[in-house]
């Protein structure tokens, strides 16, 4: 089953315009990841956010965990067209070892 | 530092055939993991190994799927026979975490497309 829900499943802006997308999940977690998918490069591992944590950056990435809320969301700062691809969230739930993946948001970035 | 290799990366196969899928993960990484990606959808998880051993493979289709590791590094992942719905592209990732200790991003190869017709 898949832990995590992404919204919107898509998005669409302009180059230079922030995209913020939002992950909302089920249990307790250990940590929640998100991930970004394109053609090019596969799949690839963007930021971790640990449950005790509530904020964190990573260049134009700024990621937030609500745990009370069970959500956390995704920033990405004034988006180049390269930012075009699949985001998705993962967590890792709490007394699991498994790290469950949502269905993602489709993210287009027009120059 | 190699990444997640993965093979063949597309393999077409008719119904009821039967087709593997190789992975070799970063050199110490303990755990593995193998996912499907149906077109549109997000991974998930087939099955999950911590060195050797098997850790989750609650959602694996056991009577036509399996999946080995052998020595805690390489895994196959088998599919006999394979059905018209297998059709996906499969990603192999590993990393550093172990139970107790999951705070540690995965890294995934470029995966297997295979089309079943």
């Amino acid at each position: 089953s898949q832990q995590g829900e992404e919204d919107p499943q898509a998005l669409s802006i302009q180059e230079g315009e922030n995209a913020t997308m939002n992950c909302s999940y089920k249990t307790s977690i250990n940590n929640l990841q998100w991930y970004r998918q394109n053609s090019g490069r596969g799949l690839v591992h963007l930021i971790l956010i640990r449950s005790n944590e509530r904020e964190k950056h990573s260049g134009r990435l700024r990621v937030t965990l609500d745990t009370s809320k069970k959500s956390s969301s995704l920033l990405i700062t004034a988006s180049r067209a390269a930012d075009t691809a699949s985001y998705f969230c993962a967590t890792d739930a709490e007394g699991y070892s498994t790290l469950t993946f949502g269905k993602g948001t489709m993210l287009l970035v027009s120059p | 530092e190699a990444g997640v290799a993965q093979s063949p990366r597309y393999k077409i196969i008719e119904k009821r055939q039967s087709v593997a899928f190789w992975c070799n993960p970063i050199s110490g990484h303990a755990t593995l993991y193998w996912y499907q990606q149906i077109l549109g959808q997000g991974p998930k998880l087939l099955i999950q190994f911590q060195n050797n051993g098997v850790v989750d493979d609650s959602q694996l289709p056991k009577d036509r799927f399996s999946a080995e590791r052998l020595k805690g590094v390489d895994s196959t992942l088998k599919i006999q026979p394979a059905k018209l719905e297998d059709s996906a592209v499969y990603l192999c990732a590993s990393s550093l975490a172990t139970l107790g200790f999951m705070n540690t991003e995965a890294f995934f190869g470029q995966g297997t497309r295979l089309t079943v017709v």
